[in-house]
């Protein structure tokens, strides 16, 4: 079983590189979520999804975008990357969005370096 | 926004040992999860928490969802070299965003 797959798993990019972080689920889930990881500071919410069509920001949105044209997708990106960016990222989703449902499914993440 | 404060940061401990970590919040919540992270990997769903006083176990690892709802707390008992990771705390912010702690990290030595 798939479950959630991130690509790439590595990428280095000069600053003010463009790219497209790639995560798909295949579990039919409405929710979709992108979170980064940083040393001390946890898992931080950048973007989430509750359905296709429909994205709203969490906590750190500054410099990423993101879509959710379709149920299984939601790409992350980066339009102009700064070493800031430098991270490791983690897609996530859940069946439903609810206080109740909340077991989240994590991708492999993907370990972005920008110099 | 909610925030989840986990101490300790890290622990090393000798194989065998047992393990306590816990995590506390501004606010109330009304779920508690554990999530570990293994080297490499994504965090896994250890625990859920639903109701206060809740006292929950899964092989060694055992979560109480803390009676005035602003903590939790995580034991493993009889520790062995495949716990080694880093375990998060976290809960919900309304429907739909989890909240995490910064996590403690484990180490074991053999």
């Amino acid at each position: 079983n798939a479950g959630v797959t991130q690509t790439p798993k590595f990428q280095v990019l000069k600053t003010g590189q463009s790219m497209t972080l790639q995560c798909a689920q295949d579990m039919n889930h409405e929710y979709m979520s992108w979170y980064r990881q940083d040393p001390g500071m946890g898992l931080r919410l950048i973007h989430y999804s509750v359905g296709a069509g429909i994205t709203d920001q969490g906590e750190v949105p500054n410099g990423y975008n993101v879509s959710r044209s379709t149920t299984e997708d939601f790409p992350l990106r980066l339009l102009s990357a700064a070493p800031s960016q430098t991270s490791v990222y983690f897609c996530a989703s859940r069946p439903v969005a609810t206080e109740l449902n909340t077991e989240a499914f994590f991708g492999q993440g993907t370990r972005l370096t920008v110099v | 926004g909610q925030q989840l404060n986990q101490s300790p940061q890290s622990m090393f401990i000798q194989e065998g040992e047992d393990v306590s970590m816990n995590c506390t919040s501004s606010s109330i919540f009304n779920t508690w999860l554990w999530y570990k992270q293994d080297p490499g990997e994504g965090p896994v769903l250890l625990i859920a928490l639903y109701k206060a006083g809740e006292l929950t176990s899964n092989g060694r690892l055992t979560a109480q969802f803390g009676i005035t709802r602003k903590d939790s707390f995580l034991n493993i008992s009889a520790s062995i070299p495949s716990d080694v990771g880093i375990y998060f705390c976290a809960g919900p912010e309304g429907a739909q965003k989890l909240v995490f702690g910064q996590g403690t990290r484990l180490t074991i030595n053999p």
